[in-house]
């Protein structure tokens, strides 16, 4: 069975430090891997997906098959950066359907 | 068309009555998948239709839900005789099949089962 471990529930950290998410996988095949977030009173959307390997507001993610982890970084992070994130994945194994973690909450203090 | 819309966006219900819930996706999307959030998770998979057939159906949905998606464009979950740990939010997503699928979510109905 698929899963997506987000093993910290609170990240705390001061404008302009680095952010990282943490976020590994379990998974039979080739899976897709994404991140989700969530700001305040706002929908959940897509950040970004392994497969596109860009860059969006300043975040990156590199999948790492050997270590089955796509952790969410970002070297300079932005009050508005504050929000929830979630860390997901999909394949045809899975039906397309997404599996997500539980979740990550960024808070940003000035 | 601005996104995928959902409606109600809160419920409130007393334990044993019958609930649904509306969905309307992005118009061109022949995708529509359902989810549900509780406190402190990320959303779990319920079901998901392409077109109007339901092709997985999650062991979450218990006898006690359903959902249509008669026509191939909107969709409903109803939630029969509900239980206070049905309270939870029910999120609507829809997608365009294809080698870059991505699910658009909609705002969510809030459910409490008093």
């Amino acid at each position: 069975a698929q899963r997506v471990t987000q093993p910290e529930k609170l990240l705390s950290v001061f404008k302009g430090a680095p952010v990282e998410l943490k976020c590994n996988y379990s998974y039979s095949g080739s899976p897709e891997l994404f991140w989700y977030v969530q700001y305040s009173r706002q929908r959940l959307q897509l950040l970004l997906r392994h497969i596109s390997r860009e860059s969006i507001k300043g975040f990156t993610a590199d999948l790492n098959k050997g270590e089955t982890s796509f952790h969410l970084k970002k070297p300079f992070a932005q009050e508005e950066d504050s929000a929830m994130y979630y860390c997901a994945l999909s394949g045809r194994a899975a039906g397309n359907k997404l599996t997500f973690g539980g979740g990550t909450r960024v808070l940003v203090k000035p | 068309d601005t996104g995928v819309s959902q409606d109600p966006r809160h419920k409130i219900t007393k334990r044993g009555q019958n609930v649904t819930f509306r969905c309307d996706p992005i118009s061109e999307h022949n995708r529509l998948y359902w989810y549900r959030q509780t406190l402190g998770q990320g959303p779990e998979f319920l079901t998901y239709f392409q077109n109007e057939a339901q092709l997985e159906k999650s062991r979450l949905l218990s006898d006690r839900f359903s959902a249509e998606r008669p026509k191939g464009s909107f969709s409903t979950l109803e939630i029969q005789r509900t239980e206070q740990g049905d309270s939870a939010m029910y999120l609507c997503a829809s997608s365009l099949a294809g080698m870059s699928e991505t699910q658009y979510f909609g705002p969510g109905t809030r459910l409490l089962v008093l």
